[in-house]
């Protein structure tokens, strides 16, 4: 079982949509979750941190975690173009480790 | 203007050579990371370096080769016991290395193997 996983997608949705990004996770000692985005070709950069439970808001984005099923989600209200990327989610477990999920493909059409 | 870079973007390799990546960083960080991209797998950890002139092997460190001479670079060898080198590779520097710190990645260099 892998630590940190996600559905590859691809996920298309029309914009205005709202897009909702799932993780689960097997075992996360320290409770401290990431959501990065990856455009094509570039390297990730941090969307979003969140510590164990309850919902984070930082503008049209939402993180959410559910400690009692292990998921982690992330929301993103009227999506736009711009928001087509990877969604990668990360699972910081201690030390020097960060395990990342393999990223849910998103398309917003205009 | 700080940040991360990485060069070169693109990178070709014939079988059997070794060939270096390049990671540079601005920000003061002291760790420095090396991953790996593969489709449909999540990012691995390669190396990863503390402080100068010390550094530790991650998940997949066969094959590679890391040094840190300098606080801001961390160059990649991908040596001809790599098997499989063809990927995308990001270098990735945070401030400390320990604790939840946010890691902050470079554009990254695709390698391909003819």
């Amino acid at each position: 079982q892998k630590e940190v996983e996600q559905d590859p997608g691809p996920l298309s949705v029309p914009e205005g949509a709202i897009v909702s990004l799932n993780c689960t996770y097997s075992n996360s000692a320290f409770q401290y979750f990431m959501w990065y985005r990856q455009y094509s070709r570039k390297g990730p950069e941090l969307l979003m941190y969140t510590y164990s439970s309850g919902n984070k808001e930082d503008g049209r984005f939402t993180a959410q975690v559910d400690k009692s099923s292990k998921y982690i989600s992330l929301f993103i209200r009227d999506s736009q173009p711009s928001d087509s990327a990877t969604y990668l989610c990360a699972d910081y477990t201690g030390g020097f480790k960060t395990i990342f999920g393999a990223g849910t493909r998103l398309f917003v059409k205009a | 203007d700080g940040g991360i870079t990485q060069s070169p973007k693109y990178l070709f390799r014939k079988e059997g050579q070794n060939v270096t990546l390049s990671c540079e960083q601005n920000l003061n960080h002291d760790a420095m990371y090396w991953y790996r991209q593969d489709p449909g797998q999540g990012l691995r950890l390669i190396y990863y370096s503390q402080i100068v002139n010390d550094f530790q092997k991650g998940d997949i460190a066969e094959g590679y080769s890391v040094s840190r001479e300098k606080k801001e670079s961390f160059p990649l060898t991908v040596t001809s016991a790599q098997k499989n080198p063809t990927a995308f590779y990001l270098c990735a520097s945070s401030i400390r290395g320990q604790g939840a710190d946010t890691q902050y990645f470079g554009p990254g260099t695709r390698l391909t193997v003819l």
